[in-house]
């Protein structure tokens, strides 16, 4: 059972570039959410879709958008890159909202370093 | 705006101890908590969660508590492996949309 994936794994880009992160959930999960973890402290919710929509957002500027696929898969855009995007970028894949067990699943993560 | 709170960053223990992680949050509109443990170039992995209906959850080496009225909630590792040695992550939700609030981390270091 293939757990929640994650591509690539570093990525390294200039200020101002933009770059697209994409995950994959885990079999039989339809929901994915993307955290930003800096160095240091916990993961911080970015947004999550569910149905190819983004149901909710975090505290994070427009710079940062998303898409989901028919086949639950997502991606993760952001644009006009600034030296404090660098983090890891969690994708998480979960159940239907609202469906027990509400647990969310992680992926290993894309370390994005922005220079 | 920090919800949850793990205020103790480190934590050294001997093996087959008991290892203790606290954590405490301040929005009483959360229902689930979680706890993750993190090994460095992973993401976090799932450990244990509670409902605030429960105030106890067990599973094998792990348990968690909850105090609501403290709004307060700890991890229990019996015994403590070397192998636990990571970062644990104690995180909580307010709705079954599982939008997560973590908290900031706590390293644990099991010595032989």
């Amino acid at each position: 059972d293939a757990g929640v994936t994650q591509s690539p794994t570093h990525l390294i880009k200039t200020r101002g570039q933009q770059v697209t992160l994409r995950c994959s959930p885990k079999s039989g999960h339809d929901t994915v959410s993307w955290y930003q973890q800096a160095l240091g402290q916990g993961p911080q919710f970015i947004f999550q879709y569910y149905e190819e929509e983004e149901r909710q957002r975090g505290n994070f500027p427009d710079r940062f958008s998303g898409h989901q696929f028919p086949n639950y898969s997502s991606e993760l855009n952001v644009n006009a890159l600034l030296l404090g995007d660098s983090a890891l970028y969690l994708c998480a894949s979960s159940l239907t909202p609202g469906r027990a067990p509400y647990e969310q699943y992680f992926g290993p993560g894309t370390r994005l370093t922005v220079t | 705006d920090q919800q949850v709170k793990q205020n103790s960053p480190s934590l050294s223990v001997q093996e087959g101890r008991i290892s203790i992680l606290n954590c405490d949050y301040t929005n009483s509109m959360f229902d689930y908590f979680l706890w993750y443990k993190k090994y460095p170039a992973e993401g976090p992995t799932f450990l244990i969660s509670i409902s605030s209906i429960k105030d106890k959850n067990e599973d094998g080496r792990f348990t968690v508590f909850l105090n609501k009225s403290a709004k307060h909630l700890s991890l229990h590792i019996v015994p403590s492996q070397p192998g636990d040695s990571a970062v644990y992550f104690c995180a909580a939700s307010a709705d079954s949309w599982g939008k997560l609030q973590f908290g900031a981390g706590t390293q644990v270091v099991v010595t032989p």
